[in-house]
């Protein structure tokens, strides 16, 4: 049971433009929600989250929206440059009931050509 | 910058050896989480404590993993016997947990161990 699912294995986009990547999931019980970014060879590096009780938050070039009534959430990346080639792991937690623990998506291959 | 340590980052045995995977968390962390990178599983949970016990082992086969936390400055996850089905990464992370508010900061992660069972 995938509770938390990328459904592109990856997107190719050109320096400048916008990229969005997309996560959707089924647990209603989640509530708090991250992305991760991951470079071959290394871990997990945090990138941005959000609480359920927002609909976008942003950090820079990087802005996540959700749509609990979709249970939907997706990452923009504006302009994109080509250091953000990477995977991208969309990641849910549902906090009072499990303490912190994460579900992750399978994750998605974001390629930016210059 | 605070990082979780892993060692080693690189393991290559013959199946049924005994392989044991290290992590040091972050300072100041009380949450510690073991996961299990395949190509074919993405990102899978294995077991996770909090103040050095165990909270969750649920997806460890538990026949043949198992996960302590001797200090709180060290976490193991150890493989007896191994076999190749568990070539894969392993990864560490750690996090602080605020219990009074049940929130929690992102967890950070190790640069993992790669597996190799032959």
């Amino acid at each position: 049971d995938q509770q938390v699912k990328q459904n592109s294995p990856s997107l190719s986009v050109q320096e400048g433009r916008i990229s969005i990547l997309n996560c959707d999931y089924t647990n209603s019980m989640f509530d708090y929600f991250l992305w991760y970014k991951k470079y071959p060879a290394e871990g997990p590096t945090f990138l941005i989250s959000i609480s359920s009780i927002k609909d976008k938050n942003e950090d820079g070039r990087f802005t996540v929206f959700l749509n609990k009534s979709a249970k939907h959430l997706s990452l923009h990346i504006v302009p994109s440059q080509p250091g953000d080639s990477a995977v991208y792991f969309c990641a849910a937690s549902a906090q009072e009931t499990s303490g912190s623990r994460l579900t992750f998506g399978e994750g998605t291959q974001l390629t930016v050509n210059p | 910058d605070a990082r979780v340590t892993q060692t080693p980052r690189h393991k290559v045995t013959e199946m049924g050896q005994e392989v044991t995977m290290r992590c040091q968390p972050i300072l100041g962390h009380n949450t510690v989480f073991w996961y299990r990178q395949t190509m074919m599983q993405g990102l899978e949970l294995l077991a996770y404590f909090r103040n050095r016990a165990p909270l969750d082992d649920s997806g460890m086969p538990k026949d043949r993993f198992s996960a302590e936390m001797p200090d709180a400055t060290l976490a193991t996850l150890k493989i007896q016997p191994s076999e190749p089905r568990d070539s894969a990464v392993y990864f560490c992370a750690s996090g602080l947990v605020l219990f009074r508010l049940g929130r929690s900061q992102p967890q950070h992660f190790g640069d993992g161990t790669r597996l190799s069972i032959l």
